[in-house]
């Protein structure tokens, strides 16, 4: 079982570069999320997504972009990477039952932007 | 907003320690609490739940409680091992009705266990 699946693993980037940060999820789940998890500071959640079309902002959402053109698939764009981007992301997926089950998560993509 | 204080670590214990990490939240209403579990260089996986106050949420020799009274949601283990070595992430949601569901997370207790 593939579960949530991120690419790439790690990338460094320049400052200014573009980069799409990939997740896709096998498990026909309706809700998919973006944290960012910085040292010592948790994950806070950069966009969110409840279905297929929908998308919404999370906690810390500027410098982000995301689409939801499918159940399985929610990318995430960074347009014009700077330094503060540096972080390690992570994709994770959930049920509508959320409050009663688990959220499944990819293994990240750690991104340094120099 | 909501929020989630875990205790500062990182915490270092030997074999077969007992070991508390305190988690206290803020939320209105009646959160759902979750303990996550990170091991090096994988993503986050649940390792217990309690979805109302008193419960009590175990799993692998962990557990904690559900205490609305003083906000808190400590993790226990009686014995550690070498292989509880992670990052404990304490969580909770409050997803009601229409609105997705997000995991407020603590920011994370690094435990290192040495045999």
């Amino acid at each position: 079982n593939a579960g949530v699946t991120q690419t790439p693993k790690f990338r460094i980037l320049k400052i200014g570069q573009s980069m799409t940060l990939q997740c896709a999820q096998d498990m026909n789940h309706n809700y998919m999320y973006w944290y960012r998890q910085d040292p010592g500071m948790g994950l806070k959640l950069i966009y969110y997504s409840v279905g297929a079309g929908i998308t919404d902002k999370g906690e810390v959402p500027n410098g982000y972009n995301v689409s939801r053109s499918t159940t399985e698939d929610f990318p995430l764009r960074l347009e014009l990477a700077a330094p503060s981007q540096t972080s390690v992301y992570f994709c994770a997926t959930a049920s509508p039952g959320f409050m009663n089950t688990e959220a499944f998560f990819g293994q990240g993509t750690r991104l340094t932007v120099v | 907003g909501d929020s989630v204080t875990q205790m500062e670590g990182p915490v270092t214990l030997s074999e077969e320690a007992f070991l508390t990490i305190n988690c206290t939240y803020t939320a209105t209403g009646y959160p759902s609490l979750f303990w996550y579990v990170q091991y090096p260089g994988e993503g986050l996986q649940l390792l217990l739940k309690a979805t109302k106050a008193d419960d009590k949420g175990s799993n692998k020799g962990f557990e904690a409680t559900y205490r609305k009274e003083t906000t808190s949601f400590h993790l226990e283990k009686g014995s550690v091992q070498v292989s509880d070595s992670a990052v404990y992430f304490c969580a909770l949601t409050r997803g009601s009705s229409g609105s997705a569901r997000q995991l407020t997370f603590g920011s994370g207790t690094q435990l290192t266990v040495l045999p």
